[in-house]
């Protein structure tokens, strides 16, 4: 069936690194654009980066943007989210989504992994 | 402050219809962007609910209805069950930040 695990989170201080990984099963992983959607404890979700289907093309949050970086390998079937120079603000479980086309709905959500910044 | 406004909740008797606001502007919904909904059950992921052109996955019943006008987008559960108690989330995108943005959650309460 159509799946998306991710893997990755854990507790990290600030200012420190960690990397996200959403592997995908059950459709053409190469065929479709993906994104990061964050949870932040009594937050409503935030969009947090897009991918688009070849890795071409990308978008961020302003919160996020110049510290996460977002890619793909088509290969392996599996989406990372590289983020650094992590803050308490970025705590939150991270959801991988995918979506048919940019405007489209988000179909297919992962089960979420959780980051916790914590000194 | 999210760009996308929802009332934090909502409540209703079993049987009866609700209905859950998305207030956005001109910039997102107001743009004809599609406005998405998302329902999250207590203790897992979120999952894609309906569109505003009432596109919905297989599996989702036809009590489950969306809409939109002008710079709103509207869900409408008709038939409440308690199977229905969840937080659900609207999602559009904004041409004027370049984002795809969220709702703040709505909180269905089925008394």
């Amino acid at each position: 069936q159509v799946q998306l695990v991710e893997s990755g989170g854990g507790v990290v201080q600030p200012g420190r690194s960690l990397r996200l990984s959403c592997e995908a099963s059950g459709f053409i992983f190469r065929s479709y654009t993906m994104n990061w959607v964050r949870h932040g404890p009594g937050k409503g979700l935030e969009w947090v980066a897009l991918i688009s289907f070849d890795g071409s093309t990308k978008f961020y949050a302003g919160s996020v943007k110049g510290r996460f970086t977002i890619s793909r390998d088509n290969s392996r079937n599996t989406l990372f989210l590289q983020m650094n120079s992590l803050g308490l603000e970025d705590t939150a479980v991270y959801y991988c989504t995918r979506v048919s086309g940019y405007f489209n709905p988000m179909d297919v959500w992962g089960i979420g992994t959780t980051v916790t910044v914590s000194s | 402050q999210s760009v996308l406004t929802q009332p934090p909740s909502v409540s209703g008797a079993p049987g009866q219809r609700v209905t859950i606001s998305c207030t956005g502007s001109s910039s997102n919904i107001g743009a004809s962007y599609d406005v998405h909904w998302y329902q999250q059950l207590p203790g897992t992921a979120p999952k894609f609910l309906i569109s505003s052109n009432n596109n919905r996955p297989p599996g989702v019943p036809d009590r489950f209805s969306g809409s939109k006008s002008g710079t709103s987008g509207s869900l409408a559960i008709t038939g409440l069950q308690a199977e229905d108690e969840a937080d659900y989330y609207c999602q559009s995108y904004d041409n004027s930040l370049g984002d795809w943005v969220f709702g703040g959650g709505t909180k269905l309460t089925v008394l």
